[in-house]
């Protein structure tokens, strides 16, 4: 079936570090791969999307890349800011999944200190 | 404008009540989604409506029921909740519940039930 794994948080950096956040995924055939953000007390928000392999996404200095041949869609940011604090998603849409799922991971948390 | 408008943003009731949840949205889109997100976890999908047709209840139960007028607007209808239904309602739109679409989400009732 498919699924979406994401690194556990929470994550803490300081102002200006770099961020990584990995994704892989399990699917069948090529799946689209989606970045949401939830701010604190909001709904989630696209950040980024890549729908076929070696794709990049990149959106508010975040990228991610489509790598078919590890499974993976790992977010990153060169600087961050402390507006960046808040829960990232990873998720998948696949063709034969129950129509327009989106298929989430369970989150990662970051917090950016000044 | 890539706007979904939820209302209310809180809502508290008591386990007799009957109350409403309301979402829409103006972009045209023809697939429209009712999601149940719990703290710190994913949002669950819950319902799927596809050209005002529901495509998808994911075996909730019929204390919920959604409903949707036309093609903007979409409704969840609450009825005898228990307190373990308190959490965050997400409303998302897209195109037309294929896959691979971004989905448009709502900023969310946060629901409590005493």
């Amino acid at each position: 079936g498919n699924s979406v794994t994401q690194m556990e948080g929470p994550v803490t950096l300081s102002e200006e570090a770099f961020l990584t956040i990995n994704c892989t995924y399990t699917a069948t055939g090529y799946p689209s791969l989606f970045w949401y953000v939830q701010y604190p007390g909001e709904g989630l928000q696209l950040l980024l999307k890549a729908t076929k392999a070696d794709d990049k996404g990149s959106n508010k200095g975040f990228e991610a890349t489509y790598r078919k041949e590890t499974t993976s869609f790992h977010l990153e940011k060169g600087s961050v800011q402390v507006s960046d604090s808040a829960v990232y998603f990873c998720a998948l849409s696949n063709y034969g999944g129950s129509q327009g799922n989106l298929i989430f991971g369970k989150g990662t948390k970051l917090s950016v200190k000044p | 404008d890539t706007e979904v408008t939820q209302t209310p943003k809180h809502l508290v009731m008591g386990m007799t009540n009957k109350k409403s949840l309301k979402c829409e949205q103006h972009m045209g889109h023809r697939a429209m989604y009712w999601y149940k997100q719990k703290a710190k976890k994913p949002p669950e999908l819950m319902f799927v409506y596809s050209y005002e047709k529901l495509s998808i209840n994911e075996s909730v139960p019929s204390r919920f029921s959604p409903e949707c007028p036309n093609s903007s607007l979409l409704n969840l209808h609450l009825h005898a909740l228990q307190p373990e239904d308190s959490a965050l309602y997400l409303c998302a739109s897209s195109q037309r519940g294929l896959f691979g679409e971004t989905q448009y989400f709502g900023p969310g009732t946060r629901l409590l039930v005493l």
